[in-house]
């Protein structure tokens, strides 16, 4: 069975200043997705950026940038610029590849509050 | 394209009613995952339906039941409600042969 930890419940950066969330996941799966998931206040969780586990290549999305270390299933958010918009839960997820069903594990997530 | 929708998007119920949510995918999306969010146990999959056939079901007891019709739109139903079902359930779709799952706002349920 696939976990996924994180182990930062909640974090705190200043605006304009770099943040990193961390997650590990445990897995026999060679081929699967990993990503990161941003829940504002009240409001839709939407997709923050991707990472297929057959790139070597850290996926990066504007100011968002992942740091994925296949061996020792690693797979850390860097948030570059924060912004007052930025302030949610963010949780990581975990889905197999090619498999039968498209479930997503999740982290417990790291609520991120940005100050202005 | 209009996103997921859910109604309602608030339910009150009480112990030993039942209830139904409804979840509306992206217009082309036929697989629909249901989770349940709650501060304690935190996202956790209950179903996923695809071609209006169940695929994956997660740890829940029979109470908690699913389906999805043929214009891809999905019902979840719990049955016998208990405290412990109050929460935020989740509905998501995604496209055939693309990974990334859309949600919608959510249904939050509260049992009194």
């Amino acid at each position: 069975a696939q976990t996924v930890t994180q182990s930062q419940p909640e974090m705190s950066v200043q605006e304009a200043e770099t943040v990193t969330l961390s997650c590990t996941y445990d897995t026999s799966e060679n081929n699967y997705y990993l990503f990161w998931y941003k829940q504002p206040p009240s409001r839709q969780m939407i997709l923050v950026i991707r990472q297929e586990a057959y790139k070597q290549q850290n996926a990066t999305e504007n100011r968002f940038s992942v740091n994925f270390q296949k061996a020792a299933k690693s797979f850390s958010l860097k948030i570059s610029d924060s912004q007052l918009g930025d302030t949610a839960m963010y949780f990581c997820a975990f889905m197999k590849q090619g498999g039968a069903t498209n479930k997503l594990i999740f982290g417990t997530g790291t609520l991120l509050a940005v100050q202005p | 394209k209009a996103g997921v929708t859910q109604t309602p998007r608030y339910l009150i119920k009480t112990r030993g009613q039942q209830v139904t949510l409804s979840c509306s995918p992206i217009s082309g999306h036929r697989s629909v995952s249901w989770y349940q969010q709650t501060p304690g146990q935190g996202l956790q999959f209950l179903f996923e339906y695809f071609s209006e056939t169940q695929r994956n079901k997660g740890n829940f007891p029979g109470r908690f039941s699913g389906r999805q019709f043929s214009n891809s739109r999905s019902e979840m139903n719990v049955s016998t409600l208990e405290l412990g079902d109050s929460a935020l359930y989740l509905c998501a779709s995604q496209a055939n042969g693309y990974n990334e799952q859309f949600f919608g706002p959510g249904t939050r349920l509260t049992v009194l």
